[in-house]
């Protein structure tokens, strides 16, 4: 596997589900994020991690919470979700925490979640 | 606030047709500019970004993009569309606000290739 690698591709849950979203990076990259995508708005950046710790919580709900174990691995685990929070949700990877601003991007396939 | 304005949000060329997709950026400095581009089921992947220097930046899949100060504008173009440009495109700035640093998206251009 190369590049950034996220799992599942697609995910249908009810709001009262648990799931949970998982991210790869075989850059050796030392910053992760999460992004939502959703159709007609421009990316959201939801969070930032670096070497492994969190930096940055967009405001974001605590239905969604993240969990990085290593600089490799991130999640997203997911419970009482809403409808509205149905969208592409996307891991991306840099390589210089410190450079954020100017550093390229490389963003994995996404997951598809679709909430009943 | 920082903001990114891709005004097309949908675009129709005919193969072999030239392209120039419109970005505008509203930031008090100069930014890190960039172009993503996003094909049906795949991430984003890079296809140039601008720093300093020279004002036209070279790109991958042969396109190019020419960042204009005076107009805060960081157009994208290709002198001939393949079939296989179809695909969402975003441009993006990268900024520093609050001691934090991040990427700003705009909300896409579609482009759509007829043969």
């Amino acid at each position: 596997e190369t590049g950034v690698t996220q799992t599942p591709r697609h995910l249908v849950m009810g709001m009262t589900n648990k799931k949970s979203l998982k991210c790869e990076q075989h850059l050796g990259h030392n910053a992760m994020y999460w992004y939502k995508q959703s159709a007609k708005k421009p990316l959201e950046l939801m969070f930032v991690y670096n070497f492994k710790e969190q930096t940055e919580n967009n405001s974001v709900p605590s239905r969604f919470s993240p969990e990085c174990p290593n600089s490799s691995h991130l999640f997203l685990h997911l419970h009482t979700l809403q409808p509205e929070d149905s969208a592409l949700y996307l891991c991306a990877s840099s390589q210089d925490p410190w450079d954020r601003a100017s550093d390229t991007q490389y963003f994995g396939p996404g997951t598809r979640l679709t909430v009943l | 606030a920082q903001s990114v304005t891709q005004p097309d949000i949908h675009i129709t060329v005919s193969e072999g047709a030239s392209l120039e997709l419109r970005c505008n950026y509203s930031y008090g400095a100069t930014p890190y500019l960039f172009w993503y581009v996003q094909s049906p089921g795949q991430g984003l992947q890079l296809l140039l970004k601008y720093f300093s220097g020279d004002t036209l930046v070279q790109g991958i899949k042969g396109f190019e993009a020419e960042f204009k100060r005076s107009q805060s504008s960081f157009n994208l173009r290709k002198p001939s569309v393949h079939w296989s440009d179809a695909a969402e495109y975003f441009c993006a700035v990268g900024i520093t606000q609050g001691g934090s640093e991040k990427l700003v998206f705009g909300k896409g251009t579609k482009l759509t290739v007829n043969p």
